[in-house]
């Protein structure tokens, strides 16, 4: 079975803190996506990678950075948090020639 | 633009009772479709997908069919249970992207 991890279920920041959510896959997959998840908006895209060093911009990319130094692993960096990121935050991988998305279990971020 | 557009819940429904959640899409070309699930705590797991036209996705007994001609795929159920209670997302791939609708809860009472 594909496990995709998140590092943390819940996180409290403050605003202006600088913060990292962090996701690994163990199914040497290609692809790693972040989506955040709003009541009343569903998934957006925030940035997508498909392979090690590379990263796309996704539909709502400001105030997010990423980065993909391994193939298996894939952070979230919000630089400065502001309230209106609080949100559940998650992390997808697949293959690259495949069409299903893997998903891990979310990070709920209050940013207060 | 592509984009996907279910209907709004929360669903309440008592046990065996029949289940329809609506589906409509939006898209360049010819995308695939899907619906995941997420039960609560969790993240999104693939219910069923269908990749052209007229094909019918299922799985756990959920249904959806691929309608090129309505843009639609709506997903069906005969007899829910207590234990499909979660949020479902319907979701269209145009190859690079993924487009979800706003999910729809359902909560199945006994």
């Amino acid at each position: 079975d594909v496990k995709v991890t998140q590092s943390s279920r819940y996180l409290v920041k403050r605003t202006g803190e600088k913060v990292f959510l962090e996701c690994v896959q163990d199914m040497d997959h290609e692809n790693m996506f972040w989506y955040r998840q709003d009541p009343g908006l569903g998934l957006r895209l925030i940035y997508f990678s498909y392979d090690v060093k590379m990263k796309e911009k996704g539909d709502i990319p400001e105030g997010y950075s990423v980065s993909r130094e391994k193939k298996e692993r894939f952070s979230l960096i919000l630089e400065s948090a502001s309230t209106n990121q609080t949100s559940m935050y998650l992390c997808a991988s697949r293959e690259a020639a495949a069409e299903t998305q893997y998903f891990g279990p979310g990070t709920r971020l209050l940013v207060l | 633009g592509n984009s996907v557009t279910q209907m709004e819940g929360p669903v309440t429904l008592s046990e065996e009772a029949f289940l329809t959640i609506n589906c409509t899409y939006t898209a360049t070309g010819y995308p695939s479709l899907f619906w995941y699930v997420q039960y609560p705590g969790e993240g999104l797991q693939l219910l069923l997908k269908a990749t052209k036209a007229d094909d019918k996705g299922s799985n756990k007994g959920f249904e959806a069919t691929y309608r090129k001609e309505t843009t639609s795929f709506h997903l069906e159920k005969g007899s829910v249970q207590v234990s499909d209670s979660a949020v479902y997302f319907c979701a269209l791939n145009t190859g690079n992207q993924f487009y979800f609708g706003t999910g729809t809860s359902l909560t199945v009472i006994p």
